[in-house]
């Protein structure tokens, strides 16, 4: 049974700060990652994609991928009460296998 | 916007009800897929279609009937409904099928669907 697991939260992190995200999953044949938010009530939009080893940056967000040991994580700096919301991590092996997510509080 | 619509974006329906929601995408994408969100559960993968055809029917109750009759439109017809099957449901699409690329999937604003 392939499995992506998430820490449910909620994770809370003053503005400003660095969130730190993380997920881990089962299939070492998995070749693409996703990070998609989820705002309450709304669906889910994709901040963030990696595909091999190493960190990728996009502004505020960095995903970092680990295929040795089967984690991917997104960090987002300088936090903002915006990025309060349920991220979720999803894994390709052509076929997407989804976390149920981890809900993310910034307080101001 | 996503290039995904999605109507009704809520729905309430008793058992015996019949209803179908909608899902239209103006990315030109092949690819389509109806997914169930149920509170902090993974999403889950429902059916998928590609160019019109059903390639993936993830043992979904027949209650739940999908139809695809172009690349650009996806419906989801309900009937006897079970309180249950109350969750959000996404409509996606991608450029091509995800088992033959590893794409990108966009979603609709989803409905949420409550079974009384």
């Amino acid at each position: 049974q392939k499995e992506v697991e998430q820490n449910s939260g909620p994770l809370s992190v003053p503005e400003g700060a660095i969130a730190s995200l993380n997920c881990t999953y089962s299939d070492r044949g998995s070749q693409s990652f996703f990070w998609y938010r989820q705002y309450s009530g709304k669906s889910p939009e994709l901040i963030m994609s990696i595909y091999s080893n190493g960190d990728k940056e996009d502004g505020r967000f960095t995903a970092q991928l680990n295929k040795a040991s089967q984690y991917v994580s997104l960090l987002i700096r300088d936090s903002q009460p915006s990025d309060s919301a349920t991220y979720l991590c999803a894994v390709g092996n052509y076929q997407l296998i989804w976390g149920a997510g981890t809900k993310l509080i910034i307080k101001p | 916007e996503t290039g995904v619509t999605q109507t009704p974006r809520h729905l309430v329906m008793g058992m015996t009800n019949k209803k179908s929601l909608k899902c239209e995408q103006h990315l030109g994408h092949n690819a389509m897929y109806w997914y169930k969100q149920s509170a902090k559960k993974p999403l889950e993968l429902m059916f998928v279609y590609s160019l019109e055809e059903r390639v993936e029917n993830n043992s979904v109750p027949s209650r739940f009937s999908p139809e695809c009759p172009n690349s650009s439109h996806l419906f989801l017809h309900l009937h006897t409904l079970q309180p249950e099957d109350s969750a959000l449901y996404l409509c996606a699409s991608s450029l091509i099928l995800l088992r033959e690329s590893n794409e990108k999937l966009f979603f609709g604003s989803g409905t949420q669907l409550s079974v009384l």
